[in-house]
């Protein structure tokens, strides 16, 4: 069980947009940087978003990314059918005393 | 830019000790404020990350893989490594080697290898 809790799937049309939800707690998101992560089938993960909302070079701006409290969310606006794929939450835990990085269990997008 | 690239055996055996290298090529190992970290994925789930190390040779362990875990750097090889130790089929996975940077934002990956515990 993941420490970060995703929707296990969402799906949407073409052209539509899509929210993906990750909810943790206090010593996770409510305290840390949230990342989000494409994965395409058979693929390495790809960083969509870094400290919650910046985006690396190269990632287009129909990918977007919030904090409030303890849960962020990635959004995605202008489906194509090549944004079907597992979208992972990460951030750091402090739970812990030495501290680790967490992942959410994943969210498989369909396009419709 | 930065690639990394995952080696070592596709096959190991109960009990024994898995032993992966990650070689970066396209920049120093030692530039920058990163940190280079092992995360592993089994078959049809997700990603569990398993430490990291920073160039001053600080490393920081999942928890529940601390007991078996050794991160080391080689920065004359610009390399990084991975040792798990007492290694069962639950240890089965794609194992990758990253980068971390600001916000816990990891990138580049490498490859990914899969690595069989099996005998």
């Amino acid at each position: 069980q993941s420490v970060l809790t995703q929707p296990p799937s969402v799906s949407a049309a073409p052209g539509q947009k899509v929210t993906i939800s990750c909810s943790g707690s206090s010593s996770n998101i409510g305290n840390n940087y949230v990342s989000w992560y494409q994965q395409l089938p058979g693929t390495a993960p790809k960083l969509l978003i870094y400290e919650n909302n910046k985006r690396p070079s190269g990632i287009p701006d129909r990918f977007s990314g919030s904090k409030s409290g303890t849960s962020a969310t990635l959004g995605i606006t202008g489906l194509q059918t090549g944004d079907e794929a597992d979208y992972y939450c990460g951030t750091w835990d402090s739970s812990l005393s030495a501290g680790r990085g967490v992942f959410g269990g994943g969210t498989k997008l369909t396009v419709l | 830019q930065v690639q990394l690239q995952e080696s070592g055996p596709g096959l190991v055996k109960p009990s024994q000790t898995l032993s992966l290298t990650c070689t970066v090529s396209g920049g120093s190992i030692s530039s920058g404020s990163y940190y280079w970290s092992w995360i592993r994925q089994p078959a049809g789930k997700g990603l569990e990350w398993i430490g990291r190390i920073y160039t001053s040779g600080s490393t920081n362990y999942n928890p529940s893989l601390k007991s078996r875990v050794t991160i080391s750097v080689d920065t004359s090889k610009n390399q990084f490594s991975l040792k798990l130790s007492s290694v069962t089929a639950a240890d089965t996975a794609v194992y990758y080697c990253a980068r971390e940077g600001r916000g816990f934002g990891v990138r580049p990956w490498g490859q990914g290898t899969l690595v069989t515990v099996s005998s």
